[in-house]
């Protein structure tokens, strides 16, 4: 079946932009995480989502940083004002009845 | 708290060799464990996984893990490596309760030569 989906795959922005990355999960996973992945470094956690809520956004690093996930589905990562320490790759991974979290293929985010 | 550390940034091996990758933990509660594998500019695919039971545990690919918890270490191996093999390794884990998030060591580069 279709894995997690991120969109999207590469963004260039100029510093100060707003930007909006998506994720979409697998069909019927209720759980969903956002990392961010700097060069040169494992993944981070950001937030993660029990159906609708987020049940843990510790990981997001300042309140420009803000996700949603509407409908218990597709969620959104929001990035404001960015700056050029914000480029890296943003993973979305989404996660089944065994826990085991399958990650989509990322969006590279550089800010110029 | 929980912490990862992958003791060697890179690793260069040659074909059909073994290799082992080494992970160590630092945790205050019980731990489940990961190892993710990352292609060139493709995301993150699980190799294998331990939650509980045997404690040495097989993957995808021919890859293995053994969890020992006295040294809080969960090293990964394979007998016979192949080219395909080259990518970047991810040991990750995460607490048994509490928040499901996982926690990353910076990953090994693992360089497979003809």
């Amino acid at each position: 079946g279709a894995g997690v989906s991120q969109t999207p795959s590469n963004k260039v922005t100029e510093k100060g932009k707003y930007v909006e990355l998506r994720c979409d999960p697998i069909s019927g996973h209720t759980a969903l995480y956002w990392y961010r992945q700097s060069l040169g470094q494992g993944p981070e956690f950001l937030i993660y989502f029990q159906g609708t809520g987020a049940a843990d956004d510790s990981g997001l690093p300042n309140d420009r940083f803000f996700a949603v996930r509407p409908e218990g589905s597709v969620s959104t990562l929001k990035i404001q004002r960015t700056e050029r320490g914000d480029s890296a790759v943003y993973l979305c991974a989404s996660t089944d009845s065994t826990d085991t979290q399958y990650f989509g293929p990322g969006t590279r985010l550089t800010v110029l | 708290a929980q912490s990862v550390t992958q003791l060697d940034s890179q690793v260069p091996v040659f074909e059909e060799a073994p290799v082992e990758l080494r992970c160590n933990y630092s945790s205050s509660v019980s731990v489940y464990l990961f190892w993710y594998v990352q292609y060139p500019n493709q995301g993150l695919q699980l190799l294998l996984k331990y939650l509980s039971g045997s404690t040495l545990v097989k993957g995808i690919n021919g890859f293995e893990a053994e969890f020992n918890k006295s040294q809080t270490s969960f090293h990964l191996r394979k007998p016979s490596v192949h080219i395909s093999d080259t990518a970047e390794y991810f040991c990750a884990v995460r607490p048994q309760g509490g928040s499901e998030k996982l926690v990353f060591g910076k990953g090994t580069k693992l360089t497979v030569n003809p």
